[in-house]
């Protein structure tokens, strides 16, 4: 299987801590995403890269968030001193776009955080 | 302010009937729609997709139709099966099937009975 994959799937963490996630896309797909969904709610645009540019942040994304895609091909979001409303599913998605065929977004499983 | 709504929470339907899923936008610069559908602890998965210059687009046994002057969408699955037991997600973006945002509604559970 070649889908977008996240690591790791679940994350339980303290008030304060630090946590890293990491998003490995379709290795052909240019763009890489991530979204954040919490209980009884769609999923909300966080941030996108096209290769290994940062393109747009969502104002959802707060100082203490900070994401890199260093190569253009892996994307790592980390989030500095959690708070209990960090709590969500964070997920990536990927597509190719500019290809004349542009792709939806596929997404992965999604890191489920929990913040206690 | 729910730029995407989708006002019915949950839906069941008997096995082989039509599941007609609703979904009603208010942001008039949306020109790209998208169903997702969603089982429990998996992502969203890509099932079908309308531009605004169409006002419908099928897919196998899921159609989707699009009303611009009502801002309304709706996904037709004909015959449902119990494996589209699923929460669906109605997407928008404004700026065509390249558009990195998309918005989501707050999706419809679909239960399909045997």
């Amino acid at each position: 299987d070649t889908g977008v994959s996240q690591d790791p799937r679940h994350k339980i963490t303290k008030r304060g801590q630090n946590v890293t996630f990491r998003c490995d896309p379709i290795s052909e797909h240019n763009r890489l995403y991530w979204y954040r969904q919490t209980l009884g709610q769609g999923p909300e645009f966080l941030t996108y890269f096209q290769n290994e540019a940062q393109l747009e942040k969502s104002r959802l994304l707060s100082d203490r968030f900070s994401a890199e895609r260093p190569k253009g091909s892996f994307s790592t979001l980390e989030i500095q001193r959690t708070e209990q409303g960090d709590s969500a599913m964070y997920l990536c998605a990927s597509s190719l776009v500019g290809t004349g065929n542009n792709s939806p977004l596929h997404f992965g499983n999604g890191t489920r955080l929990t913040v206690t | 302010d729910q730029q995407v709504k989708q006002n019915s929470p949950s839906l069941s339907v008997q096995e082989g009937r039509i599941s007609i899923l609703n979904c009603d936008y208010t942001n008039s610069m949306f020109d790209y729609f998208l169903w997702y559908k969603k089982y429990p602890a998996e992502g969203p998965t890509f099932l079908i997709s309308i531009s605004s210059i169409k006002d419908k687009n099928e897919d196998g046994r899921f159609t989707v139709f699009l009303n611009k002057s009502a801002k309304h969408l709706s996904l037709h699955i004909v015959p449902s099966q119990p494996g589209d037991s699923a929460v669906y997600f109605c997407a928008a973006s404004g700026r065509g099937a390249g558009s990195y945002q998309l918005t989501f509604g707050k999706g419809t559970k679909l239960s399909v009975i045997p």
